[in-house]
């Protein structure tokens, strides 16, 4: 059964990048046709996808709303995930959330299907 | 990008009780939807993928149906582990979007 564990500063200063990792057990990063998300939930509201990359590394998606200051990667050697998001500011106060989702089709883009796999969550608040 | 709107946002039931929840879609999805479960302090749980398909392990009480831009999510007698709060998503196009979330309550 695949596991998925979040780990990374729970407080972070405004205008800084928070920087979190996702470790992956019981399954291989690079297991074929898997995307790994980052999805998170402000305090109190709903969910809130944040991106996602397919296990060869290579197509990557960001959420156009946070593109510009996202970026999340793999790291096969520790099977890891990683986010991290830059100029941060109290709006990015959330529980980060890490997931696996198998590929659900290609169009011009390929998308992950659902995700039925999640780490437990950490909180990361942002405060000076 | 594709707005999912959920309602009710908040539904006081009963134990027993058949309860519907839909999920309404600005334009047409296709039947790629997820329902997922999320309990206080836990992580969201996925229930039904794909319109309704029934993910491994979660009860038969679930069902979901719908197409285009209509789905629901239905759980047709409650029991007492089954109040929590129910997130619709949308896997059709980037950005993936939730839906806002409806509170299943108990009366």
């Amino acid at each position: 059964q695949v596991q998925l564990q979040e780990s990374g500063p729970g407080l972070v200063k405004p205008s800084q990048t928070l920087s979190l990792t996702c470790t992956v057990s019981g399954g291989s990063i690079s297991s074929d046709g898997y995307f790994w998300s980052w999805i998170r939930q402000l305090p109190g509201k709903g969910l809130e996808w944040i991106g996602n990359i397919y296990y060869t590394g290579y197509n990557y998606y960001p959420n156009p709303s946070l593109k510009s200051r996202v970026t999340i990667s793999l790291d096969t050697s520790k099977n890891q995930l990683s986010l991290k998001l830059s100029s941060v500011t109290a709006a990015d106060t959330a529980v980060y959330y890490c997931s696996r989702a198998p590929l659900a089709y290609c169009g011009g883009d390929c998308l992950p299907g659902a995700f039925g796999f999640w780490g437990q969550g950490t909180l990361v608040t942002v405060s000076s | 990008d594709i707005q999912l709107t959920q309602s009710p946002s908040f539904l006081s039931t009963s134990v027993g009780d058949r309860v519907t929840i839909t999920c309404r879609a600005s334009q047409g999805i296709s039947s790629y939807l997820a329902w997922y479960q999320q309990k206080p302090g836990k992580a969201p749980k996925l229930l039904i993928y794909t319109t309704s398909t029934l993910q491994s392990g979660v009860p038969s009480r679930f069902s979901g149906s719908g197409s285009g831009t209509e789905f629901t999510l239905t759980i047709s007698s409650l029991q007492p582990e089954d109040f929590a709060t129910y997130y619709c998503q949308q896997f059709n196009s980037y950005p993936l979007t939730f839906g806002g979330g409806t509170k299943v309550e108990i009366k």
